[in-house]
């Protein structure tokens, strides 16, 4: 399978655990994005990535919230002290070079918070 | 912030009926891109629309970009089982991140 792909697919924590996601985007692409996406709501755009460099974070992305990328392929979101606010689906989409080039979505993760 | 609204939220339909769902943005956007959304799914691409007045056409599928391209559409002729699921437009502002509308989830009644 060479599409994006996201581990683990589900996670249940308790409130206060520190969690970590990480997505393995398409080999030649070089921009990676993370979103969250809500029961009944489009994806909302956190960060971003060309290669190894974190170009925005939305201000969706708290500071418990940390991405990273550090060899420019696959990242890592992690979540600290984690509240139940952030339940929700992670989507990590990779594409080609241009911010305007066609995205391809990871199957997400599933994050429950207790 | 900039924002993509998205009409109607759900839309029932009975099979083979046709189906439309539309997009507007209250500033210009650069594109316009389509995708599906499976319940229990992640979205996938169906397609991009650039230029001013652009139709595109899928199958049973077509795609509009408006003239101002402030808005877009996208109509399904006949619809089937398979076309369950929650259609959201996506737009660049200039260079700026994707934006996400807020989706029309489509049902059908067989």
């Amino acid at each position: 399978d060479t599409g994006v792909s996201q581990d683990p697919r589900h996670k249940i924590t308790k409130r206060g655990q520190n969690v970590t996601f990480r997505c393995d985007p398409i080999s030649e692409h070089n921009r990676l994005y993370w979103y969250r996406q809500t029961l009944g709501q489009g994806p909302e755009f956190l960060t971003y990535f060309q290669n190894e460099a974190q170009l925005e974070k939305s201000r969706l992305l708290s500071d418990r919230f940390s991405a990273e990328r550090p060899k420019g392929s696959f990242s890592t979101l992690e979540i600290q002290r984690t509240e139940q606010g952030d339940s929700a689906m992670y989507l990590c989409a990779s594409s080609l070079e241009s911010i305007t080039d066609t995205q391809y979505f990871g199957p997400g993760t599933r994050l429950t918070v207790l | 912030g900039q924002q993509v609204m998205q009409i109607p939220q759900y839309q029932h339909v009975q099979e083979g009926e046709d189906f439309t769902t539309y997009c507007n943005s209250s500033t210009t956007l650069s594109n316009i891109q389509w995708y599906k959304q499976r319940p229990g799914g992640h979205p996938v691409f169906l397609i991009q629309l650039v230029k001013s007045g652009e139709v595109k056409k899928q199958k049973r599928l077509t795609f509009q970009f408006g003239e101002a391209k402030k808005n877009s559409s996208l109509h399904i002729t006949a619809t089937q089982t398979t076309d369950v699921g929650t259609y959201f437009c996506a737009g660049h502002f200039g260079n700026e991140k994707l934006t996400f509308g807020t989706g029309t989830r489509l049902t059908i009644i067989p």
